[in-house]
């Protein structure tokens, strides 16, 4: 059974770089069949896709975004990571990984998430 | 532009059905979408992929009385017999053009 555990910082001060590493279990990081990917969802609002990696590296990020975000993936740890630069206190928020399928970008699996705060 | 629209709240008395809409945006009514469970202070939970035909496929362990049907750009999420369980917000999800879009979301009361 696949699982996906979110790590790193709980607390990030503004305009650092926020960290996290989702750690995969249970299935090959490796996989053709799949994408792994971030969300995020802020206190009070809905879900926002960050971004995605393929097993070889190659990603696609939110637009919104984009100029701010690197996902990278370390595949003989089996986990792939999240940096996000410059955080304001608009970047609080509770950070999920989940996987996606190669053909079909349906998240089919979530990990249970981390809250990470911006404030000094 | 791809987007989902989905009403912010929904209720329904407990052993009653519920129907959740989630709309694709004009010109995207073909788009395949999936159906998440999100309960409060838990990540969230894939509970099934649906098609524009109606066809789905559930999640594991995601029980009968969830199911899901679509009619032209409208994605539906039925869920009976309601138990106290389902309280929680529910997001349609879907992708295209490199991009992967929410939907705001459905907050569903079970009374």
């Amino acid at each position: 059974q696949l699982q996906l555990q979110e790590s790193g910082p709980g607390l990030v001060k503004p305009s650092e770089t926020l960290s996290l590493i989702c750690t995969v279990s249970g299935d090959s990081i490796s996989s053709s069949s799949y994408y792994w990917g971030w969300i995020r969802q802020p206190p009070g609002k809905g879900l926002e896709w960050i971004g995605n990696v393929y097993y070889s590296g190659s990603t696609y990020y939110n637009l919104s975004l984009k100029s701010r975000v690197t996902i990278s993936v370390d595949t003989p740890k089996s986990q792939f990571s999240l940096r996000l630069s410059s955080v304001t206190a608009a970047d609080t928020a509770v950070y999920y990984c989940a996987r996606h399928g190669s053909s079909s970008w349906l998240f089919d699996d979530w990990g249970q998430g981390t809250l990470v705060t911006v404030s000094s | 532009q791809l987007v989902l629209t989905q009403s912010p709240s929904a209720s329904a008395s407990l052993g009653a059905s519920v129907k959740l809409t989630c709309t694709l945006s004009s010109g995207h009514s073909s788009y395949a979408i999936a159906w998440h469970q999100k309960q409060p202070e838990k990540g969230p939970r894939y509970l099934m992929k649906l098609n524009n035909d109606g066809s789905h496929i559930k999640g594991d362990g995601i029980p009968d009385r969830f199911s899901g049907s679509s009619s032209g750009a409208e994605r539906h999420l039925i869920i009976s017999s309601l138990q106290s369980e389902d309280e929680a917000d529910y997001f349609c999800q879907t992708w295209g053009a490199g991009t992967v879009v929410f939907g705001g979301g459905t907050k569903l009361t079970v009374l």
